[in-house]
């Protein structure tokens, strides 16, 4: 079965400073993607990024990043110099091979940037 | 703008009343599906369907029930069966299996569903 697991039910920052995301996965499954999408308070989710299991590269798109180490089955975010404008719901989730579009959510990290 | 439109966004039901959302979709995607939301548990899913005239069961579909008739539309029924059906509610759709990108899903805004 796949499990999605993110510890952190809720982070409370001040503005700019740098924060981390965790997801942990379980998944028997050779193939598999792994994503990152932000809940704001208007309640539409909206698609981060998305990682194959055969990608390992970090990747960073401005002030985010993305840790992927399927050695300790982990794909953390980081976001540098947080904004207020970052807070939100933040999830992580994990789908199969492609044409296996399922995908399994873990519970979500709010994150809150006080000003 | 293409995009998923849900409706009503906040629907209140009494007990015992079946109650409809509304999901559309202009993205020419094929796969559609239901999500619920709850405090502390993340998305869980209820139904998809990958084409017309064809769904599957999620994870915890008891209680629900949907139709595909048309390609752009994916309404959830809440029956009087579902027991705690208090809850936000997310649709979502994808590009067809296997397309590049087949499994980023796009997703509505979502409705509020209160059982008073």
């Amino acid at each position: 079965a796949q499990k999605v697991t993110q510890a952190q039910t809720e982070i409370s920052v001040v503005e700019k400073e740098d924060v981390t995301l965790d997801c942990v996965y379980e998944t028997r499954d050779t193939t598999y993607y792994l994503f990152w999408y932000k809940q704001p308070p208007s309640g539409e989710l909206v698609f981060l990024i998305r990682r194959n299991s055969f990608d390992e590269q970090n990747e960073i798109s401005g002030r985010y990043s993305w840790n992927f180490q399927k050695s300790t089955s982990s794909f953390n975010f980081t976001i540098t110099a947080s904004q207020v404008v970052d807070s939100a719901v933040y999830f992580c989730a994990l789908g199969g091979r492609a044409g296996a579009q399922k995908l399994v959510f873990g519970q979500g990290t709010r994150l809150t940037i006080n000003p | 703008d293409g995009g998923i439109t849900q409706s009503p966004k906040y629907l209140f039901r009494k007990e015992g009343q079946n109650v409809t959302l509304s999901c559309e979709q202009n993205l020419n995607h094929d796969a559609m599906y239901w999500y619920r939301q709850d405090p502390g548990q993340g998305l869980r899913l209820i139904y998809y369907s990958q084409i017309v005239n064809d769904f599957q069961k999620g994870d915890i579909a008891e209680g629900y029930s949907v139709s595909r008739e048309k390609k752009e539309s994916f309404p959830l029924t809440v029956t009087s069966a579902q027991k705690n059906p208090t809850a936000f509610y997310l649709c979502a759709s994808s590009k067809g299996a296997f397309a590049p990108g087949a499994n980023v899903l796009t997703f509505g805004a979502g409705s509020r569903l209160t059982v008073l």
